[in-house]
């Protein structure tokens, strides 16, 4: 399957400190997205990627990705409590027309 | 305002009863796609579409039908033969397939 695999499945830290939190797939992609999900809501598009880019930076969020190990990374720095959320990776293929998403990362931000 | 919404919120369903959830954007994206989400799991494509009157299985199609008969309007019907339909339902648009997605609320399907 496509399917992005998070790691780790659950992270807690405390407020201030860095998160990172990892994406492996199978398949090439032409692009991968994080998003965040609050529980019990819908999820919120933090950052795309496109196959062609290392790096990208939106506000306190880093994203990398390394097309060669299939992987890429969310950092997330100076962590808030309102951070607590679950992030999940989401990544199409070449051939098809839908997005396949991980489990999730859970991550708890401890005030 | 724009956005997606979902209705309603919380859905009761009985036994060999088909019920229809609400997806509606004022977005103007072409593309909508119905997930479905397990507790601690990640999302699973039911159907989606990419124009008016055009729509595609995703991996778990079985049980469950969709239309679309207008741009802003994709609604899933869960069907009395989706044996295990107790989840949380997210619908999703997008400009055009494999870009961004724009999730609604959710609504989440329990069983009496």
């Amino acid at each position: 399957s496509q399917q992005g695999e998070e790691d780790p499945q659950a992270l807690s830290i405390q407020e201030g400190e860095n998160a990172t939190m990892n994406c492996s797939y199978k398949t090439s992609i032409n692009n991968l997205q994080w998003y965040r999900q609050n529980s019990g809501r819908g999820l919120v598009h933090l950052i795309l990627i496109r196959s062609n880019e290392r790096e990208k930076h939106s506000g306190r969020l880093r994203v990398t990705l390394d097309t060669s190990k299939k992987s890429s990374s969310l950092l997330i720095t100076a962590s808030r409590a309102a951070d607590t959320a679950s992030y999940f990776c989401a990544t199409d293929a070449n051939t098809g027309n839908q997005f396949y998403f991980g489990t999730g990362t859970s991550l708890t931000v401890i005030p | 305002d724009g956005g997606i919404t979902q209705s309603p919120k919380y859905l009761f369903r009985k036994e060999g009863q088909n019920v229809t959830l609400s997806c509606e954007q004022n977005l103007n994206h072409d593309a909508m796609y119905w997930y479905r989400q397990d507790p601690g799991q990640g999302l699973r494509l039911i159907y989606y579409s990419q124009i008016v009157n055009d729509f595609q299985k995703g991996d778990i199609a079985e049980g469950y039908s969709v239309s679309r008969e207008k741009k802003e309007s994709f609604p899933l019907t869960v069907t009395s033969a989706q044996q295990n339909p107790t989840a949380f339902y997210l619908c999703a648009s997008s400009i055009w397939r494999k870009e961004t997605q724009y999730f609604g609320p959710g609504t989440r399907l329990l069983v009496l």
